[in-house]
């Protein structure tokens, strides 16, 4: 059983669409990681929220924390094939000394 | 700029072989980890170390070995290697306990 459960799993669109990748956990976390990893590459992280409601932008990426800080969301806006790649949330939680709880990813392919 | 360097990125094991991974850091962060990504799964966190001499299980220690005697290196060891073993392994490292993990490129591992 996975602790932080991605949806969906893979997701193939074409460029210029919208999508919103889910992070969901019935565990209450003390901060969320959102990390993209390309093929034969470790994780790069993208964005790290803390606060319960928190919404921060990256160009035209925008995550969400939940208020309960149960679950976030990635959502991108038009898409582009550089996009493409593993998406993975990883949640901290308590004092848990930074041992990251990984989801098992969204696989994204935007075609141009 | 080197970061976190792995060897070797690819390797083959017969049953019942040992093997170290390597893994170095350079930018000086006292946060440790060793971490397998299996397809579909996300990463399961192996060993971690908060600094050089201490080091500490993760969720799926068995069959894995770790020591950290100085704050550059954290090699992981496999006793016996099983095909269950078979995969994608990443070593990382922070600077502080809810920190950004900075990831190596990753060794790939098969168990035959």
């Amino acid at each position: 059983t996975q602790l932080l459960e991605q949806s969906p799993q893979f997701l193939s669109i074409q460029e210029g669409e919208n999508l919103t990748v889910y992070c969901n956990s019935s565990s209450v976390f003390s901060s969320l990681q959102w990390y993209r990893q390309e093929p034969g590459e470790g994780p790069v992280l993208l964005v790290t929220v803390v606060t319960g409601g928190e919404v921060k932008k990256l160009k035209r990426l925008t995550f969400q924390f939940g208020d309960a800080r149960k679950d976030s969301s990635l959502h991108i806006t038009a898409a582009q094939p550089g996009d493409t790649g593993l998406y993975l949330c990883a949640g901290t939680r308590g004092t848990s000394y930074g041992k990251l709880t990984f989801g098992q990813g969204t696989i994204l392919t935007v075609h141009p | 700029n080197a970061g976190v360097t792995q060897t070797p990125k690819f390797r083959i094991l017969k049953i019942g072989q040992s093997m170290t991974l390597q893994c170095a850091q350079d930018m000086n962060h006292n946060y440790m980890y060793w971490y397998r990504q299996d397809p579909g799964m996300g990463l399961k966190l192996i060993y971690y170390s908060v600094g050089a001499g201490i080091t500490d299980k993760g969720e799926v220690p068995n069959g894995y070995n770790v020591s950290r005697s100085t704050t550059e290196d954290f090699p992981l060891r496999l006793e016996l290697a099983a095909p269950s073993q078979t995969s994608v392994y990443f070593c990382a490292s922070s600077y502080s306990s809810a920190g950004e993990l900075f990831f190596g490129e990753g060794s790939r591992l098969t168990v035959l």
